[in-house]
């Protein structure tokens, strides 16, 4: 059964870096572009960044543009997500998730990101 | 960018009644490149729809979609209690990708 499992979300101050990992299975990995989604409390979905199923093609949000930075292991079957220079509007739980054509069609169950002092 | 419009943000029904989710988007919406998905509190995020009508894999024939264009909509017949849950449409067919803010169905 296809599943995502995020970890490394966690409580980080304002300028602070943290590392999201996304550990996949039970799909074949490298057929597939992937996505983080992230959730602010109380507030919608955001698409923040893909990245194409090679790794050599992504994307940003304007939001995240120049601080988060997506890159993927395909002889591990994981994503990734470094987050540099974080602001207290990036905390939000994070979501990995799987794109099939530009349909996501499965999420992971996410990781909470805050950003406090 | 496209921006979409649920309505109403809040539908307060009872189990076996219809529910009738609305979401509008500012520009067409290319190819009919319409999802919805239902969330519940603490859980991601379920795909229920694609393609504005067509049903993912294992979801009860109860949900439905429609629409075109700018409007579409999420119809559930019969409600069951485990329907009541938040509701978000989301256009795949145009960059950015964008979504809904929700309908809470309560």
């Amino acid at each position: 059964q296809a599943q995502l499992v995020e970890s490394g979300g966690g409580l980080v101050k304002p300028g602070g870096s943290l590392r999201l990992s996304c550990a996949t299975s039970g799909f074949t990995f490298i057929d597939h572009y992937m996505t983080w989604i992230r959730q602010a409390p109380g507030k919608g979905l955001e698409w923040i960044s893909h990245i194409s199923s090679s790794g050599s093609s992504t994307f940003y949000a304007d939001s995240v543009k120049g601080r988060l930075t997506i890159s993927r292991d395909n002889t591990e079957n994981s994503l990734f997500l470094q987050m540099n220079s974080l602001r207290a509007e990036d905390t939000a739980v994070y979501y990995c998730a799987r794109l099939r054509g530009w349909l996501i069609d499965l999420w992971g169950q996410g990781t909470q990101v805050t950003v406090s002092s | 960018e496209i921006v979409l419009t649920q309505s109403p943000d809040t539908l307060s029904l009872s189990p076996g009644e219809r529910a009738t989710l609305s979401c509008r988007a500012s520009q067409s919406v290319s190819y009919r490149y319409l999802a919805w998905y239902q969330q519940k509190p603490g859980q991601a995020p379920r795909l229920l729809i694609f393609g504005a009508s067509i049903r993912a894999d294992g979801i009860p024939d109860r949900f439905s979609g429609s629409g075109s264009e700018t409007d579409f909509t999420l119809t559930i017949n019969r409600l069951e209690p485990e329907d009541f849950a938040v509701y978000y449409c989301h256009q795949y067919g145009s960059s950015p990708r964008t979504f809904g803010q929700g309908t809470k169905l309560e």
